[in-house]
C-alpha cells in the first residue's frame, strides 16, 4: 500500500514571495505522483504529474515539482505566488503501471496555501 | 463542452433518510469514482466502477451504495446507515490506460444533515 504525508496543513505567504509545499510518500513499489489544486467549493484540478523521465515537472501556471526518489519526496514550488494561487493543494500517489489492471490514487490530507497581499 | 456534472451543489438530509447524489460525464470515460472529503482528511475513496454494471468498494463504502447502469452516470446513495454523512462529495472519471491514466473531478456536492 502507498501513503502520502503533506507536512504542512496551512502555508501563509506574501504575494510575490516563493513557496514550497512539501509532500513525502511511502511505497514498496514504483509510483506515479500527482499534484491537484482545489479552489474554494470546487472540485480538484490536475496541476502536474510525474510518471517517469525528467524528475522536474512543470505546470502551465508557473508551478514545478521535483521527484526525489532517495528522499521519497515530490515537493511543489513556485518562485513568485499570486493572490489567485490561494487554494488547497493535494499530493497524490498511485502504484506505477505494471501491465495488469488499474490502481487507485491515494491522497494526502492537503495543504492550504494563503497568499497575503 | 465535455465535463463532469454533479448535482445538486448542496443537499440536505434528514435523520433516517436516504439521499442520492448525481454524477454525469460526457467524456466517454469508462471508469468513475466517488470520494468523500472531510476538512483536514484529504480525499477517501467510497466506490469506483471500471465499467458499466460493475463496481467495487473503496476504503469507506459502509453506509453508501452505487449503481452503474449507463456509462455516463454513476449515482451515489447515502443511506440512513451512514451515521456521519456531512461532507463534501466528489465524483471523478478516468481517462487513458496504464501510464496515461488520469482522473478528472466534478465540482462536488456538499451534503448537510438537518
Amino acid at each position: 500500500a502507498q501513503s502520502v504525508t503533506q507536512l504542512d496543513s496551512q502555508v501563509p505567504v506574501f504575494e510575490e514571495a516563493p513557496v514550497e509545499l512539501r509532500c513525502n510518500y511511502s511505497s514498496s513499489v514504483s509510483v506515479y505522483l500527482f499534484w491537484y489544486v482545489q479552489y474554494p467549493n470546487q472540485g480538484l484540478q490536475l496541476l502536474l504529474k510525474y510518471l517517469s523521465g525528467s524528475t522536474l515537472v512543470e505546470s502551465i501556471n508557473g508551478f514545478e515539482a521535483e521527484f526525489n526518489k532517495s528522499q521519497t519526496s515530490f515537493h511543489l514550488r513556485k518562485p513568485s505566488v499570486h493572490i489567485s494561487d490561494t487554494a488547497e493543494y493535494f499530493c497524490a500517489v498511485r502504484k506505477a503501471y505494471s501491465g495488469a489492471g488499474s490502481y487507485q490514487l491515494t491522497f494526502g490530507k492537503g495543504t492550504k496555501l494563503s497568499v497575503i497581499p | 463542452d465535455g465535463g463532469i456534472t454533479q448535482s445538486p451543489k448542496y443537499l440536505f438530509r434528514k435523520e433516517g433518510q436516504n439521499v442520492t447524489l448525481s454524477c454525469e460525464q460526457n467524456l466517454n470515460h469508462d471508469a468513475m469514482y466517488w470520494y468523500r472529503q472531510d476538512p483536514g482528511q484529504g480525499l477517501r475513496l467510497i466506490y469506483y466502477s471500471q465499467i458499466v454494471n460493475d463496481f467495487q468498494k473503496g476504503d469507506i463504502a459502509e453506509g453508501y451504495s452505487v449503481s452503474r447502469e449507463k456509462k455516463e452516470s454513476f449515482p451515489l446513495t447515502v443511506t440512513s446507515a451512514q451515521k456521519n454523512p456531512t461532507a463534501f462529495y466528489l465524483c471523478a472519471s478516468r481517462t487513458g490506460q496504464g501510464r496515461r491514466e488520469t482522473q478528472y473531478f466534478g465540482p462536488g456536492t456538499r451534503l448537510l444533515v438537518l
